[in-house]
């Protein structure tokens, strides 16, 4: 089946480490997206990509980075420079089919500060 | 900039009954999307229905319909015979038409909609 996979559903980040989500996608979406969602918030861009070695910042991005080496895959690097990391974050992709062009949805990780 | 206002944070409604959620967003353009995802308890986040403002006829997939104001940016989603399954976050969102091709969806805080057997 045709999705987009995040892992680790849970992830724990000690004071001043780095940490890596990953996101691959088996849809042959050429845009990626990295949304934040804290408590009782709605969602938040942190970054994006339209196509592959390319990426731009979003709202947030200050604390994160990413990479797109290839097309399935859009890993966020959560930063010691993140002060405040713990979030659920939510990584999505589209294809351009004009009007009727839409986000999909990984299922998310949630990251804690231990 | 723009910005998508939910003043709802929580709503419940009787299974079988319907149910309007109110979204408000602020914007000076003439030519954008609108949409209602929906997030379950799996936090999976789900299309419900999109608006192009551009279109007068209101949007209806199923059991789900828009009433979408452009002069009063407004864009409410109704549910009708709601069931155990519509109990979840819901998010408004806008994104503009045009632009660079990016896809920066713009959301408001979410309500939260309990179903009551």
């Amino acid at each position: 089946d045709g999705g987009i996979t995040q892992s680790p559903k849970y992830l724990f980040r000690k004071e001043g480490q780095n940490v890596t989500l990953s996101c691959e996608q088996n849809l042959n979406h050429d845009a990626m997206y990295w949304y934040r969602q804290d408590p009782g918030q709605g969602l938040r861009l942190i970054y994006y990509s339209q196509i592959v070695n390319d990426f731009q910042k979003g709202d947030i991005a200050e604390g994160y980075s990413v990479s797109r080496e290839k097309k399935e895959s859009f890993p966020l690097t959560v930063t010691s420079a993140q002060k405040n990391p713990t979030a659920f974050y939510l990584c999505a992709s589209r294809i351009r089919q004009g009007a009727r062009e839409k986000l999909f949805f990984g299922s998310g990780t949630q990251l804690s500060v231990l | 900039a723009q910005t998508v206002t939910q003043s709802q944070p929580e709503m419940s409604v009787q299974e079988a009954e319907t149910v309007t959620l109110s979204c408000t967003y602020d914007t000076s353009e003439s030519d954008y999307y609108l949409f209602w995802y929906k997030q379950p308890p799996s936090r999976q986040m789900i299309l419900v229905i999109r608006q192009e403002a551009y279109k007068q006829q209101n949007a209806t997939e199923n059991r789900f319909s828009v009433n979408f104001q452009k002069a009063a940016k407004s864009f409410s989603l109704k549910i009708s015979d709601s069931q155990l399954g519509d109990a979840a976050m819901y998010f408004c969102a806008y994104r503009s038409f045009g632009g660079a091709g990016s896809y920066q969806l713009t959301f408001g805080k979410g309500t939260k909609l309990s179903v009551i057997p």
